[in-house]
This record gives C-alpha cells, sequence and structure tokens, in this order.
C-alpha cells in the first residue's frame, strides 16, 4: 500500500488565487512527520513545510499553510495568493520514526501550473 | 533553510568510466546524509542513508558495488558511481538532516548524470 497518496497529477491556478494540494498517509506509528517540498524545474528541492503528529495547530509558513486533519490521514498543502513563481512540482512526504526506519517516503508529486 | 551543496551539478561521461558526486551540508553537521535518484516525471527513490563513520545503509534493489557512497566527516558525503552504463543517467539528489526537533531533511540542487 502506498505511505503517501496524491492524487492530483497536475493543478492549475491563477495568479492571486488560493490552491489546495492534496495528500493522504498510510501509517501506524504513532509519532512521525509530514513535510511539504516544492521542486521547480531546476531541480532542487526546497523544504516548504513541516507538520509534527503530536501538533495541535495546523502549520503555518508565509503564503503556506498545512490543512492537518488526522482522524483522516490527510495533510492538505494550501498555497495562497498563488504567484507565478509557484509553478512547480510539490512533493508530500512523510517520515515515520519508528515503523518506517526514520526515513522520507515521497509521494508521486502534483504539478502545479500558476496561469495569469 | 540550511544550505547543502552538491557538486557537479551535471556531468556527462562515457560508458564504463566512473563519477563521484559530492554532497556536503554548509551550515550544520550532519550526520546523516541521503541519497535519491530520480527519474524525468518521477518521485524521488532513496538510494542509501550514509552515517558518518560508518558503511551506508543501501535500499532493497540498489547495488552497494556499483554505488559507492563514503560519508567521511559530518558535513561530507560522496557518491561514487562505478562502470557507469546509460541505465545509470538520471537525475541524483542528496539530502542532509539536521539535528533540530524537526530533524529536517534538506537537500541539494542534485546532479544531472548523463552516461553516453
Amino acid at each position: 500500500a502506498q505511505k503517501i497518496t496524491q492524487t492530483q497529477p497536475g493543478m492549475f491556478v491563477q495568479e492571486k488565487e488560493a490552491v489546495t494540494l492534496d495528500c493522504t498517509y498510510d501509517t501506524s506509528d504513532q509519532s512521525y512527520g509530514l513535510f511539504w517540498y516544492k521542486q521547480p524545474s531546476s531541480g532542487e528541492m526546497i523544504f516548504l513545510i513541516y507538520q509534527g503528529s503530536y501538533d495541535e495547530q495546523n502549520a503555518t509558513e508565509g503564503r503556506y499553510s498545512l490543512n492537518f486533519q488526522k482522524a483522516r490521514k490527510s495533510a492538505n498543502l494550501v498555497i495562497s495568493a498563488s504567484q507565478l513563481g509557484d509553478s512547480a512540482m510539490y512533493f508530500c512526504a512523510m517520515r515515520e520514526l519508528t515503523g518506517g526506519g526514520n526515513k522520507l517516503t515521497f509521494g508521486t508529486g502534483t504539478q502545479l501550473k500558476v496561469e495569469l | 533553510g540550511a544550505v547543502v551543496s552538491q557538486h557537479p551539478s551535471r556531468v556527462i561521461c562515457k560508458s564504463g568510466t566512473s563519477v563521484k558526486i559530492e554532497c556536503r551540508s554548509l551550515d550544520f553537521q550532519a550526520t546523516t546524509m541521503f541519497w535519491y535518484r530520480q527519474f524525468p516525471k518521477q518521485s524521488l527513490m532513496l538510494m542509501a542513508t550514509s552515517n558518518e563513520g560508518s558503511k551506508a545503509t543501501y535500499e532493497q534493489g540498489v547495488e552497494k558495488d556499483k554505488f559507492l557512497i563514503n560519508h567521511a566527516s559530518l558535513t561530507l558525503s560522496t557518491l561514487t558511481v562505478t562502470s557507469a552504463h546509460p541505465e545509470d543517467s538520471s537525475f541524483y539528489i542528496c539530502s542532509a538532516r539536521d539535528s533540530g526537533v524537526r530533524r529536517t531533511q534538506y537537500f541539494g540542487p542534485g546532479t544531472r548524470l548523463l552516461v553516453l
């Protein structure tokens, strides 16, 4: 079974609009961390935001926020006020702190295109 | 965020030669570094986990004699692709994990390897 599922291969959004990128995960660990990374065409993986499984509040970093719904095992990324420079591939990842060997597992990614 | 450098950014080599890729954490010490491989339009696949001063741990299906990893110091890990063949052509990305509470992984800019 997939540990990280990103069901949207591609998303389009208009500039200045908000967009939500979906991510669901599967784990039996009680302690885990969820990450979002951005990968522009240059290839570099840029860390965006982190949510710990015990964090009670949703993580926010500037225009990025993580809609963490633990019971549903979802960790959607919300980008507000989209900019042309947000066009990139976005990966959701999870690190299980006990059963997963403390390694990052990535989803298949969502290609976001911001349009004028 | 923390800075991880990777060198070279691109390399073209002839089949049968060996290629060394360096990964450095520039502003923090990393006891653990990771090496990933990414094919076009696909997610990152973990190849191995590199621990300073000890042998690397390879993922299932990764040939340890072909992909030699050395983690000689807290800021440097190297990946050597030995006797490279065209099927080894790929995008190789290293990552270093900080020692903070989140233990966030920061990624290098990647190395595009083309084996002719």
